[in-house]
C-alpha cells in the first residue's frame, strides 16, 4: 500500500515570496490533515478536511495561509505571501474514516513532509 | 483544552541500556494516547497507541508504554536500546474537535544512542 505523498521535499524562499505545497493521501482516506512543525517543537494541526470539504480550520492563519482538497483527494496548502516565522516542516496525514473505524484512536498517517525554509 | 507534556527535551543513552520516555496528558475524559517516532526527514510512524483495555500496551520495534489514569502519564519503554533507535519521540492525544477527531502532540524527545 503506497504510502501519503508529498511534494516538495524541500523549499527556500524569500519573504513576501508565494509557495505552495501538494499532498496525495492513501487511498481511500477520507479524512485528510495539514500540520505545522517548528523546528524543536511538535506538530500543530492547521487544518483537517473531510473529503473536498473543511471541518476545522481554527489554527490556520487565515490572512496568508489557504488550502484547498477540490475533488477530495489530494489537496494543496499556500502561504502568500510568506514570513520568516513560516519556516517549519509541513506535514500532511490522512486517517481512513468507515464503518467501525471511528474516533480518535484510528491512527493517522503521515508523509515525510515539506521542509520549509524563508529567507 | 487537551495538552501533553514531555519533560524531557534531550536525552542520551548508551545502546543497550533501557529507555524510559515521559509523557503526561491532560485531557477532560477518556484519553486516546500514542506515541510516534520521527527520523530525520521522515514523517511520523505510530509506536503504538491506548484507547481502552490493558493499561500496559505493546508496540512496533520492541517498544511499550503504560497507561496510568492516576498520574496522567503514558511513558514510553524500551529494555534494550539499539543504535538504530536514535530519533525524536513525540507523545499525542487524541480528541475531539468539531470533525470528530484531532491529535495534539507534544514538544518531543529527542534519543541519542551512544555507541
Amino acid at each position: 500500500e503506497a504510502g501519503v505523498a508529498q511534494s516538495p521535499r524541500y523549499k527556500i524562499i524569500e519573504k513576501r515570496q508565494s509557495v505552495a505545497f501538494w499532498c496525495n493521501p492513501i487511498s481511500g482516506h477520507a479524512t485528510l490533515y495539514w500540520y505545522q512543525q517548528i523546528l524543536g517543537q511538535g506538530p500543530k494541526l492547521l487544518i483537517q478536511f473531510q473529503n473536498n470539504g473543511v471541518v476545522d480550520d481554527s489554527q490556520l492563519p487565515k490572512d496568508r495561509f489557504s488550502a484547498e482538497r477540490l475533488k477530495g483527494v489530494d489537496s494543496t496548502l499556500k502561504i502568500q505571501p510568506a514570513k520568516l516565522e513560516d519556516s517549519a516542516v509541513y506535514l500532511c496525514a490522512s486517517r481512513y474514516t468507515g464503518t467501525g473505524t471511528s474516533g480518535p484512536h484510528n491512527e493517522q498517517f503521515f508523509g515525510p513532509g515539506t521542509r520549509l525554509t524563508v529567507l | 483544552a487537551q495538552s501533553v507534556t514531555q519533560p524531557d527535551i534531550h536525552i542520551t543513552v548508551s545502546e543497550g541500556a533501557s529507555l524510559e520516555l515521559r509523557c503526561n496528558y491532560s485531557y477532560g475524559a477518556t484519553p486516546y494516547l500514542f506515541w510516534y517516532v520521527q527520523s530525520p526527514g521522515q514523517g511520523l510512524q505510530l509506536l503504538l497507541k491506548y484507547f481502552s483495555g490493558d493499561t500496559l500496551v505493546q508496540g512496533i520495534k520492541g517498544f511499550e508504554a503504560e497507561f496510568k489514569r492516576s498520574q496522567s502519564s503514558f511513558n514510553l519503554r524500551k529494555p534494550s536500546v539499539h543504535w538504530s533507535d536514535a530519533a525524536e519521540y513525540f507523545c499525542a492525544v487524541g480528541g475531539y474537535n468539531n470533525a470528530g477527531n484531532m491529535l495534539t502532540f507534544g514538544g518531543g524527545t529527542r534519543l541519542m544512542v551512544k555507541p
